[in-house]
Parts: C-alpha cells; structure tokens; sequence
C-alpha cells in the first residue's frame, strides 16, 4: 500500500513563472491536506479539500495561490507569478476521513521543495 | 487562540536519558493532540497522539501526558537513543475539521 506521493521532490522556478505540485493521497483516501514549512519553522495548514470540493481554505494566501482536487488524478497546489519568499517545503497530507478524533491518522507525503531564484 | 506553543527550541540529551517536550494550547475547543516525527529530508511521522478524556497515553519508549486544566501536554522519550534525533512536532486540532495547528518544533539530538 503506497504511501502518499507528492512530486515532485525538488522543484526550481525563476520569479514569475508557475510551480504545480501534484499530491496522490493513499489508497482509499479522499481528504486532502496541504501544509507550508518555512526554514526552521513548524508546518502551517493551507488547505483542505475533499474530492472536487475545498472545504476550508482560511490558511491559503489570497492571491497567486489555488489548489484542486479533481474525481480523478492528483490534488495540484499551484502558485502562479513564483516570488523569493514562496520557497518553502510543501507537504500534502491524506486521511480517510476527516474527523481525527475517531483515530484516523493524517499521513504524509516527502514533501515537494520548491526553491525560487 | 489557535496556536499552539512548544518548547524547548531544540534539545541535547545523553543516550539513556529522558527527553520531555512540552506545548500548551489556547483553544478549548481543540480534542486530538498528536505528536509528529520528522527527520530530514522527510514528511512529518505520526508517534502518538492523545484525546482531552485520558491523561496520559504510552506506547513503547514514547509517552504523552496531558493535562486538561493547564491546557498543556507534553512527550517523554525514555530510554531516549540516538536513532531519536529528529525534529518532534506536537500538533492539535478540532476534531471535526481534520486541520491542524503545529507548534513551532523541538530539534533533539540523542548523543551516543
């Protein structure tokens, strides 16, 4: 059983082009999160979607910043017009429900690392 | 009120000994507090994690304890080794979201 898969693992962009990163969530999952982690700082949530619906959003910026989760292929975080201060991890998170306390962990993938120059 | 502190920053300790990371939390409403395992170049791991109705929860070397009134819990790794080293995040979150809040991250370094 795979794990979460995000790729890719490394991505470069110059300043104002686009950076998409592709998440495929584990087996049987159908809730997707997406998590930014700055150097030497703790993840911050950004979104959460479930299929071919975002459930909460409050996390991600207001611009430059969407995400999807189509019926079928991988959830896209996608940054448009990439600038210096967008370099970060980003990781995607996929769970079989959405409600923790019952127990149902959120797994993670490796993460995406998208440097700008 | 939806963050979540953690302390200490980072965290030497001798092969054997106990390591204790702390976080306290400001939202009532919070009732999942997991901990999460990350070495470098990797996505965060779940350790362990605790619902508000018990007061400790333990799992081989790891334990959590928490403690309702304070508003804080905290892991212990006993025995700690060196394989141990990482970066522990605690985390909380409202169960009917599934989102959830990180504290800031413990860097522990286990010395052989």
């Amino acid at each position: 059983n795979a794990g979460v898969m995000q790729n890719p693992r490394h991505l470069v962009r110059r300043r104002g082009q686009e950076a998409r990163l592709r998440c495929s969530p584990m087996k049987g999952h159908s809730h997707v999160y997406w998590y930014r982690q700055l150097p030497e700082e703790g993840l911050k949530f950004m979104v959460y979607l479930q299929k071919e619906n975002i459930i909460d959003e409050s996390g991600m910026p207001k611009e430059r910043f969407s995400a999807e989760f189509p019926k079928e292929g991988p959830s896209i975080l996608r940054i448009q017009q990439v600038v210096r201060g967008d370099s970060a991890a980003y990781f995607c998170a996929s769970s079989l429900n959405r409600d923790t306390v019952r127990g149902t962990e959120a797994f993670f993938g490796q993460g995406t690392r998208l440097t700008v120059v | 009120q939806q963050q979540v502190k953690q302390s200490p920053q980072s965290l030497i300790v001798q092969k054997g000994g106990i390591s204790i990371i702390n976080c306290a939390y400001e939202n009532t409403a919070f009732d999942y507090f997991p901990w999460y395992q990350q070495f470098p170049g990797k996505g965060p791991a779940l350790l362990i994690a605790i619902r508000p109705d018990v007061s400790e929860k333990k799992e081989g070397r790891f334990t959590i304890s928490f403690n309702k009134s304070a508003k804080q819990f905290s892991l212990h790794i006993m025995d700690s080794q060196p394989g141990d080293s990482a970066t522990y995040f605690c985390a909380a979150s409202k169960g009917n979201t599934g989102k959830l809040i990180f504290g800031q991250g413990t860097t522990l370094q286990v010395k052989p």
